[in-house]
């Protein structure tokens, strides 16, 4: 089985700039959540969508966005890019079972904003 | 969720129990107690979690103390690929879906 992918791995951009980054669950997965993490605030959790409504959000300004498709597919947007958003995304998905907060990550998107 | 307390480093020596100790005296009766792990340049992986009796798996064994206020994750024989950031996580299993929150950890190395 597939895990949960996470394109692209690497990005640059500038400030101001808007940014998309996407994930593909594991197949049967339909719970996504986004992470971000930086070596100052440590892993954050960022917003869950389930069944493409969102279930969950973290403390993050409106410029961080998500949504998720009929296939649970996910993706994230930054919009007006700051210098302080350069961090690691992480995509997490969950299994459609009662056992909850069992998390199965992506490798990440490594955002750099310059 | 209940707060959580870990040791920022521990260091062990490659074929040694490993034994990572976590502090959560304010948990709740509702709360289960996770274990992840994040490799160097990886996403986090779930190890192991437990609500009260000890759990072992293939990777590792969660000891959870009678007053349920602090656990032990145990790695029985350490390899230098766990070394790793380890995190303890108590969260409620109910219906408000997934969303973990992450502390420091610990940064385990394991040396030869």
């Amino acid at each position: 089985k597939a895990g949960v992918t996470q394109t692209p791995r690497y990005l640059i951009k500038t400030r101001g700039q808007q940014v998309t980054l996407s994930c593909s669950p594991i197949s049967g997965h339909r719970s996504v959540s986004w992470y971000q993490q930086t070596p100052g605030q440590g892993l954050q959790f960022l917003f869950e969508y389930f069944s493409e409504t969102q279930r969950n959000k973290g403390n993050f300004p409106g410029r961080f966005s998500g949504r998720q498709f009929s296939n649970s597919r996910s993706e994230m947007n930054v919009s007006t890019l700051e210098l302080g958003d350069s961090a690691l995304y992480l995509c997490a998905s969950s299994p459609p079972a009662l056992i909850q907060n069992i998390q199965y990550f992506g490798a990440g998107t490594r955002l750099s904003v310059l | 969720d209940a707060k959580t307390t870990q040791p920022p480093s521990m260091d062990c020596a490659e074929g040694r129990a490993a034994n990572l100790p976590c502090n959560h005296s304010t948990i709740s009766g509702n709360e289960y107690v996770y274990w992840y792990r994040q490799i160097h340049s990886q996403g986090p992986q779930y190890i192991i979690h437990g609500l009260k009796n000890n759990e072992t798996n293939e990777m590792a064994s969660l000891i959870i103390t009678e007053d349920r206020k602090s656990s032990t994750l145990i790695l029985p024989h350490a390899t230098l690929r766990d070394t790793a950031v380890y995190y303890c996580i108590v969260r409620a299993l109910n219906n408000a879906g997934n969303m973990l929150t992450f502390g420091g950890g610990t940064r385990l190395m394991v040396k030869p």
